[in-house]
């Protein structure tokens, strides 16, 4: 079976650019996940979907995060503008369901912000 | 929300030596306990989970251990191998429809030769 998509793999921007970043979970999988990984630091969930609704997105920081799930497939996170604390590593994951199962993550984007 | 901790932040153990990574939660409804390994530059993979309605699980040289009325749990890794070197990641979700997997913050450990 494939496993999560995301891209790019890479990306450097300056602060105050726009990046956007697109999962494509594994097919058939209703519930995405976008974590936010700091160098040293656990996955810190930004927004989690099911379907194409979205169940919990309290850490997204709205002001200048934003992330849609179209027809509950695929998945752009999108950051404008961005900060120098932005830079990470994005981590899209999938799951069947969101209740005890499991999550299966993409290789991830390496964000840098200069 | 959950808040999940986990300790220790690093681990150097020899080669055949057990390993035991501990993390405690926060929230009682709680009920789905996955371990991660994650190795340098990859993606996050589950190695082993366990559900509440179970104390202990264990998958060849991997145990994982749960205990609800303290809120902790334990991986253990007996007879380690220099490829078990990795960042280990505990997570905890609750017992609703939507819940959300929270991480701890990881645990790198070395093992030497």
């Amino acid at each position: 079976e494939a496993g999560v998509a995301q891209s790019p793999r890479y990306k450097i921007i300056e602060k105050r650019q726009s990046v956007a970043f697109w999962c494509n979970p594994i097919s058939g999988h209703a519930t995405l996940y976008w974590y936010q990984q700091i160098l040293g630091q656990g996955p810190k969930l930004l927004i989690q979907f099911q379907n194409n609704g979205v169940v919990d997105d309290s850490q997204l920081p709205k002001d200048r995060f934003s992330a849609e799930r179209l027809k509950g497939v695929d998945s752009t996170l999108k950051i404008q503008p961005a900060k120098l604390e932005d830079s990470a590593v994005y981590l899209c994951a999938s799951s069947l369901v969101a209740l005890n199962t499991e999550a299966f993550f993409g290789q991830g984007t390496r964000l840098t912000v200069v | 929300g959950e808040n999940v901790e986990q300790h220790p932040s690093t681990l150097s153990v020899q080669e055949g030596d057990s390993a035991v990574i501990k993390c405690t939660y926060s929230d009682s409804a709680s009920n789905y306990f996955p371990w991660y390994k994650q190795e340098l530059g990859k993606r996050p993979q589950l190695i082993i989970d366990i559900r509440s309605n179970v104390g202990e699980k264990k998958d060849q040289r991997i145990a994982v251990t749960l205990n609800k009325t303290a809120k902790h749990f334990s991986l253990h890794i007996t007879e380690t191998q220099p490829e078990d070197s990795a960042v280990y990641f505990c997570a905890a979700s609750g017992g609703s429809g939507y819940s959300t997997l929270t991480f701890g913050k990881g645990t790198m450990l070395l093992v030497s030769p």
